[in-house]
């Protein structure tokens, strides 16, 4: 069955600092689709990034970066020098197979960016 | 705006009446989905369209609800005969095929 945990509950950090969001998936598939959504305080989830099982190069835009590994089941998610618009709940995501199934959630990350 | 959008953003109703929430997808995306958010949670699939045709239910799909998507285009959600239980966010989104899925603001549901 597949999974996605965040063990992070809630993260506060101040302004500038650097900060990883650490998301861990469990899957028997070898195909499958990652992602990164962010959901600010409006509600709204933000698409961030999909990353395919067979793709492991990090990938960084701007601040963002995120760094998979399947070797641990692991796609992690850094923001650096956070700024306070960064405040939001993350989620990470994960989906099964070539496309025709939905995504799994994890309970996401509140992060606080502290001015 | 070419973004999901939802109708209405925000319901509050008595226990026991029926409500109806409406989805508009992007305009060329084949998919459309629905997921329940509570809070402090994750977003949970509810079901799933792709064009007019609805391929797959979730155990969280109760009799009570029922979603249709008449002409492959905008999409609603039926609750009926509500419980306090389903007080959620409802969110809807759109893909292209298997690409990336894009979240409308969502419906947010009060049962008193």
């Amino acid at each position: 069955a597949q999974k996605v945990t965040q063990a992070q509950t809630e993260i506060s950090v101040v302004e500038k600092e650097d900060v990883t969001l650490d998301c861990v998936y469990e899957t028997r598939d070898t195909t499958y689709y990652l992602f990164w959504y962010k959901q600010p305080p409006s509600g709204e989830l933000v698409f961030l990034i999909r990353r395919n099982s067979f793709d492991e190069q990090n990938e960084i835009s701007g601040r963002y970066s995120w760094n998979f590994q399947k070797s641990t089941s692991s796609f992690n998610f850094t923001i650096t020098a956070s700024q306070v618009v960064d405040s939001a709940v993350y989620f990470c995501a994960l989906r099964e197979g070539s496309g025709n199934t939905p995504l799994v959630f994890g309970k996401g990350t509140r992060l606080s960016v502290i001015a | 705006d070419t973004g999901v959008s939802q109708d209405p953003r925000h319901k509050i109703t008595k226990r026991g009446q029926n409500v109806t929430f409406r989805c508009d997808p992007i305009s060329e995306h084949n998919r459309l989905y629905w997921y329940r958010q509570t809070l402090g949670q994750g977003p949970e699939f509810l079901t799933y369209f792709q064009n007019e045709a609805q391929l797959e239910k979730s155990r969280l799909l109760s009799d009570r609800f029922s979603a249709e998507r008449p002409k492959g285009s905008f999409s609603t959600l039926e609750i009926q005969r509500t419980e306090q239980g389903d007080s959620a966010m409802y969110l809807c989104a759109s893909s292209l095929g298997g690409t990336a899925q894009y979240f409308g603001p969502g419906t947010r549901l009060l049962v008193l």
